[in-house]
C-alpha cells in the first residue's frame, strides 16, 4: 500500500489529453512539493516534472503538473504512442522522514 | 553530462550484507548541489525510496530500512556506495542510483527532484 494513491492504469488515443492524478495527504503533497518521474518499459525512471509544476530542459511542455491542497495531477496533452510508461508521483512526507512514491499508473496508448 | 553506472554482485545469499557501488561518469560528485540517492524497485512493482547522502557526509535513511542501510561517499573515487545487511528474499529488486539536486539558503534546503538515473542493477537474495 503506498503512501500517495494513484490509480492503477490510464488510456488515451494519440492527440488526446489524459491526466493521471495522485493523491496524498497533509504531511506530504499537502505541505511538500511534487515530483513526477516516466518510467518506459525496461528503462530507468526519468524526472518529468517537479517542483509541482517545473519541467527540466528536454521534457516537451505536452506535459504539465499542478497542484491543489493534498492532490496532484500530471496532465499529457497530445497523446503519442512512445509516451505509453508508468509515471510515478513523489513527494517528501514530514510525518515519516522519507521521500514516499504513488504506486504508478500504467498508461496505455490506444 | 554526468552519467551513474551501478555495480555490485547480483546475487547474495539470505542473511548476508548487499553493497552496491555508483560511479559517477562525466562530473565530480562533489561538484554542484547535489545529494546522491539510492531506490529500489521489484520486480512488477513500484518504487521505494532507500535513502540519500550530501557530499558533506550526511544522510538521510528510509525508516523502514534505517537499521539496515549505510550510504557511503567516496569522493577520491568518485563513487557512492549502498550496504544493505542481514538481506531477506523481500530485498530482491533492482536497484537505482540517482543524482538529485538541491539548493539551500538560511538553513532552508530547496529540492529540484533527481535528475540523472543509473541504468539499474538486479539484485536477487537466494541461497
Amino acid at each position: 500500500q503506498s503512501v500517495l494513491t494513484q490509480p492503477p492504469s490510464a488510456s488515451g488515443t494519440p492527440g488526446q489529453r489524459v491526466t493521471i492524478s495522485c493523491s496524498g495527504s497533509s504531511s506530504n503533497i499537502g505541505s511538500n512539493y511534487v515530483y513526477w518521474y516516466q518510467q518506459l518499459p525496461g528503462t530507468a525512471p526519468k524526472l518529468l516534472i517537479y517542483r509541482n509544476n517545473q519541467r527540466p530542459s528536454g521534457v516537451p511542455d505536452r506535459f504539465s503538473g499542478s497542484k491543489s491542497g493534498t492532490s496532484a495531477s500530471l496532465a499529457i496533452s497530445g497523446l503519442r504512442s512512445e509516451d505509453e510508461a508508468d509515471y510515478y508521483c513523489a513527494a517528501w512526507d514530514d510525518s515519516l522522514s522519507v521521500v514516499v512514491f504513488g504506486g504508478g499508473t500504467k498508461l496505455t496508448v490506444l | 553530462q554526468v552519467q551513474l553506472q551501478e555495480s555490485g554482485p547480483g546475487l547474495v545469499k539470505p542473511s548476508q550484507t548487499l553493497s552496491l557501488t555508483c560511479t559517477v561518469s562525466g562530473g565530480s560528485i562533489s561538484s554542484g548541489s547535489y545529494y546522491w540517492s539510492w531506490i529500489r524497485q521489484p520486480a512488477g512493482k513500484g518504487l521505494e525510496w532507500i535513502g540519500r547522502i550530501y557530499t558533506s557526509g550526511s544522510t538521510n535513511y528510509n525508516p523502514s530500512l534505517k537499521s539496515r542501510v549505510t550510504i557511503s561517499v567516496d569522493t577520491s573515487k568518485n563513487q557512492f556506495s549502498l550496504k544493505l545487511s542481514s538481506v531477506t528474499a523481500a530485498d530482491t529488486a533492482v536497484y537505482y542510483c540517482a543524482r538529485g539536486q538541491y539548493s539551500s539558503s538560511s538553513g532552508v534546503y530547496y529540492y529540484y527532484g533527481m535528475d540523472v538515473w543509473g541504468q539499474g542493477t538486479t539484485v536477487t537474495v537466494s541461497s
